[in-house]
């Protein structure tokens, strides 16, 4: 079954630096999600990569997916305490299934 | 902004008893999910449905779940004989495609079993 691995678990960063997060899968992804949570609320869709080498923006986020679809990166430019929660990287690697994997997530906090 | 809603925020009930969760998906989507998060885990699927069927299903998902689409609005998930490990945060969601479209979750409900 596929997997999808995150790192770091947990990042503290100072408010006006940039970070990375990673998600590394075991199998070629079909297509990749990224969502960020908030403690106990539900799952907001940040951005969704389809194809190897792509790289979509959004305000300052930014994500990628390699060329063989199995890493994908999210990096935040001057990161605000807005961007804090934990954000959760999603994929499915085909085979007719729909149900996504998701990762166990990064923890991202903002020291102002 | 359209939104996938869910019904109640919080549920607490009785190991043994059956509750049923409610979800109202975005109106002109086709594919809807239930998910779990048990605390401090990750977010696990557990079924798909379209076209009023299920179109794929976890190990998660057995014969004491069950999902329904009871008229053009609502999509539940029935959890029969609620054991203690059912408590966790469930997420319904929805998309208008399949595959290359986002899935658009809702705030979740936390069940609670006593």
């Amino acid at each position: 079954s596929q997997e999808l691995e995150q790192s770091p678990q947990s990042l503290i960063v100072q408010e006006g630096k940039n970070l990375t997060i990673n998600c590394t899968s075991s199998k070629t992804l079909y297509g990749l999600y990224w969502y960020k949570q908030k403690y106990g609320e539900g799952l907001i869709f940040l951005m969704m990569l389809q194809k190897g080498g792509e790289e979509k923006s959004h305000e300052k986020i930014t994500a990628k997916l390699d060329e063989k679809k199995q890493q994908s990166s999210l990096h935040i430019t001057a990161s605000q305490p807005s961007h804090a929660g934990i954000y959760l990287c999603g994929g499915f690697s085909g085979g007719g299934a729909d149900g996504l994997t998701f990762g166990k997530g990064t923890h991202l906090i903002i020291q102002p | 902004e359209p939104e996938v809603t869910q019904t109640p925020s919080h549920q607490v009930t009785q190991m043994g008893q059956e509750v049923i969760l409610r979800c109202v998906p975005i109106s002109n989507h086709l594919y809807f999910y239930w998910y779990r998060q048990i605390l401090g885990q990750k977010v696990e699927f557990l079924v798909s449905f379209y076209n009023n069927e299920i179109s794929e299903k976890s190990e998660i998902f057995d014969d004491q779940f069950s999902v329904e689409r009871p008229d053009g609005s609502n999509f539940t998930l029935k959890i029969r004989s609620t054991k203690l490990e059912d408590s966790a945060m469930y997420f319904c969601a929805s998309t208008s495609g399949r595959v290359w479209q986002p899935q658009h979750f809702g705030d979740g409900t936390r069940l609670s079993i006593l």
